[in-house]
């Protein structure tokens, strides 16, 4: 079974700094998905970026970016010039690729970090 | 606004009561998955049904069970209501079973057991 640890349960970020969420995963299949969710205090979901395990070059959305290391099982994001409205609870996750059958196609969480934004 | 829609909104219900949560999927999704949220386990997979089955099973209770109707609406229903089963449960979509296809989620349904 594949499982996905965020070890850090809080961070902090100055506004307009940059800051790290960490995520390591373990599993034994070659493809499959990352995702990062934002669940921000309205507790609404919110997909904020997604890696392809097959894919060598790092997702990139806006101020959000990946760093993917396959052969590490480590899967980090960056938010560049962070703003307050970035303080949420992130979580990391991971979907197998189970292509026509999609009886793995169920996302599996880590336990997310919260990360509050300082003015 | 994902378009993925869940009722009620909040829940508030006595400890061996039922209840049931209800899912509306984006237009066009086929695939429903549930998720609990809770303090204890954290997020995790419920249950997920494609076109009306059941199609994978997660951490779901025996006290517990869902389906998928012809309008491919789908209702979780929790019965025996322990406290523990105090949590945010989330309904996603997808218009299908591969994986490459995102999940939206709705807003959730918040049910405190007292």
């Amino acid at each position: 079974a594949q499982t996905v640890t965020q070890s850090q349960p809080e961070m902090s970020v100055q506004e307009a700094e940059t800051v790290t969420l960490s995520c390591t995963y373990d599993t034994s299949e070659s493809d499959y998905y990352l995702f990062w969710y934002k669940q921000p205090p309205s507790r609404q979901m919110i997909l904020v970026i997604r890696q392809e395990a097959y894919k060598q070059q790092n997702a990139t959305e806006n101020r959000f970016s990946v760093n993917f290391q396959k052969a590490a099982k480590s899967f980090s994001l960056k938010i560049s010039d962070s703003q307050l409205g970035d303080a949420a609870m992130y979580f990391c996750a991971y979907r197998s690729e189970e292509v026509y059958t999609g009886a793995n196609s169920k996302l599996t969480f880590g336990k997310g970090i919260t990360l509050s934004v300082r003015p | 606004d994902s378009g993925v829609t869940q009722t009620p909104k909040h829940l508030i219900t006595a400890t061996g009561q039922r209840v049931t949560l209800r899912c509306s999927p984006r237009s066009g999704d086929l695939s429903v998955y549930w998720y609990q949220q809770s303090l204890d386990q954290g997020l995790q997979f419920l249950i997920q049904y494609y076109n009306g089955e059941e199609r994978a099973k997660g951490n779901i209770l025996e006290r517990f069970s869902a389906q998928q109707f012809p309008d491919l609406h789908s209702e979780l229903n929790l019965s025996s209501l322990e406290l523990g089963d105090s949590a945010l449960y989330f309904c996603a979509s997808s218009v299908s079973l591969v994986s490459s296809y995102e999940q939206y989620f709705g807003p959730g349904t918040r049910l405190t057991v007292t």
